[in-house]
């Protein structure tokens, strides 16, 4: 079965320091994932996808992902935070090109303390 | 370029009173459309999604329906609210054909309905 897991319901950094967001994921198939990002009471928006290219992946707002396969992770770091970053962020697993066949992390709450 | 509407933004509503989220998509043709839920605290739950005029496929049982009565257009509804519908909804689309494996899904900006 395929599922995904972040491994922090909230992490809380200060500004001008780096972000990690941590993700894991189980899949019988090679997996398509993404990261989106929730700021409060909004819809969702994609940060970045990864889907079989280059496994370092590079998103809009300076983050990026990078696909271990060994270590079935795709976690999401940025080198330095901005109060603007404070959202939550959701890991998302997808296989076999069926957007219903998404499956979302529970997300990750991030503050931004100044 | 593609755009997503939703509305209400925001809902309360007494327990057995009815309900009707609306969503359409502008730009596009033939999209998949979504349904989510998000409960407070937790991820996101697919509701329904539509290949089709028509065609609705639900993911879990519950209180709520939906239909897709213009390619373009996707209603969540239920006839009779109870406390648990409570949430936050959102609606979302992919295009009907897109490389494999990349399935990005669009979003509204989401439904906040408050049952009381």
């Amino acid at each position: 079965a395929q599922s995904v897991t972040q491994l922090d319901s909230h992490v809380s950094v200060s500004e001008g320091t780096p972000v990690l967001l941590r993700c894991n994921y189980s899949s019988s198939y090679s997996p398509s994932l993404f990261w989106y990002v929730q700021h409060p009471n909004k819809g969702l928006q994609l940060l970045l996808k990864y889907t079989s290219a280059a496994t370092l992946v590079k998103g809009i707002n300076g983050f990026e992902a990078e696909f271990k396969k060994s270590e079935t992770s795709f976690h999401l770091t940025k080198p330095s935070a901005h109060m603007s970053d404070a959202a939550e962020y959701f890991c998302v697993v997808s296989w076999f090109g069926g957007a219903q066949k998404l499956v979302f992390g529970q997300g990750t709450r991030l503050t931004i303390n100044p | 370029s593609q755009t997503i509407h939703q509305w209400p933004a925001t809902l309360v509503q007494p327990v057995g009173s009815p309900l009707s989220l609306e969503c359409t998509v502008e730009g596009t043709s033939n999209p998949n459309l979504y349904w989510y839920r998000q409960a407070a605290g937790r991820g996101l739950q697919l509701l329904f999604y539509s290949v089709g005029i028509g065609q609705i496929s639900s993911e879990v049982p519950q209180n709520l329906s939906a239909s897709r009565p213009q390619d373009r257009q996707f209603i969540l509804s239920s006839k009779k609210l109870l406390l648990s519908d409570s949430g936050f909804y959102l609606c979302a689309w992919t295009p009907m054909l897109y490389p494999s494996g990349a399935n990005v899904l669009t979003f509204g900006a989401g439904s906040r309905l408050t049952v009381l």
